[in-house]
């Protein structure tokens, strides 16, 4: 599982859009990038994923340059309820990370009125 | 929709007792996985099962068991429970083992060892 960076916390604003930036500069060639979002006394949500380019769904956006040494999560004009933990993770299979799937600190996002 | 269910939010045990977690998922996956959360550490998987019977060791395995017996159920046991073991335990199930699919996870059990 490739190592990723990213930063402790964020604040913004309802309405504004948030990007987390996950660096991951050991990212394999087989690895994908995915991203999970944590509120206060649930388990992780699955928000997207993806391996190169850019990626949308109805809930956020994730960039990817072509070098793939990083990712950027987007969060167009979030809410108070876009506050949470949002979780990088970059690797191919669990196996072949030799068993460890660590979820990193995350990024703490607090939406302010 | 989906769901996975843990048998308790919270669990209060002694030193030295036996401790049993349950997990029990409805969506037919064949993978499921037992982690813990602590502050600054983020989520460290402990055990995970790819198939009825069959588990392999995580990132943590140390001081825990895992047992799967039937599919829909994947079961967390701490032998004989340390204070260092309170945490907040997750399970989650997956129809995959590849690191970029979708996990579902429970509520958690936080877990507070006296």
């Amino acid at each position: 599982l490739a190592k990723t960076t990213q930063p402790i916390s964020m604040d913004s604003y309802e309405g504004q859009e948030v990007n987390i930036t996950c660096s991951h500069n050991n990212i394999a060639t087989n690895d994908y990038i995915t991203w999970y979002q944590q509120f206060p006394s649930q388990g992780p949500r699955f928000i997207i994923q993806g391996y190169k380019t850019k990626v949308t769904n109805e809930v956020a956006s994730l960039f990817i340059p072509a070098d793939r040494k990083s990712s950027t999560l987007s969060l167009p004009r979030v809410s108070l309820s876009d506050t949470a933990v949002y979780y990088c993770l970059v690797g191919d299979r669990v196996k072949a990370a030799g068993n460890k799937l660590t979820f990193g600190g995350g990024t703490r996002v607090l939406v302010k009125p | 929709d989906v769901k996975v269910t843990q048998s308790s939010r919270y669990l209060v045990k002694r030193t030295g007792e036996k401790v049993f977690l349950e997990c029990v998922q409805d969506m037919d996956h064949e993978n499921m996985f037992w982690y813990r959360q602590d502050p600054g550490l983020g989520l460290r998987l402990i055990y995970f099962s790819y198939d009825v019977k069959m588990k392999e060791k995580g990132d943590i395995p140390e001081g825990y068991s895992v047992s799967r017996e039937k599919k829909e159920r994947f079961s967390l046991i701490l032998e004989s429970a340390s204070t260092n073991q309170t945490s907040m335990y997750l399970c989650a199930s997956s129809p995959t083992l590849a690191v970029h699919g979708e996990q579902f996870f429970g509520p958690g059990t936080r877990l507070t060892v006296l």
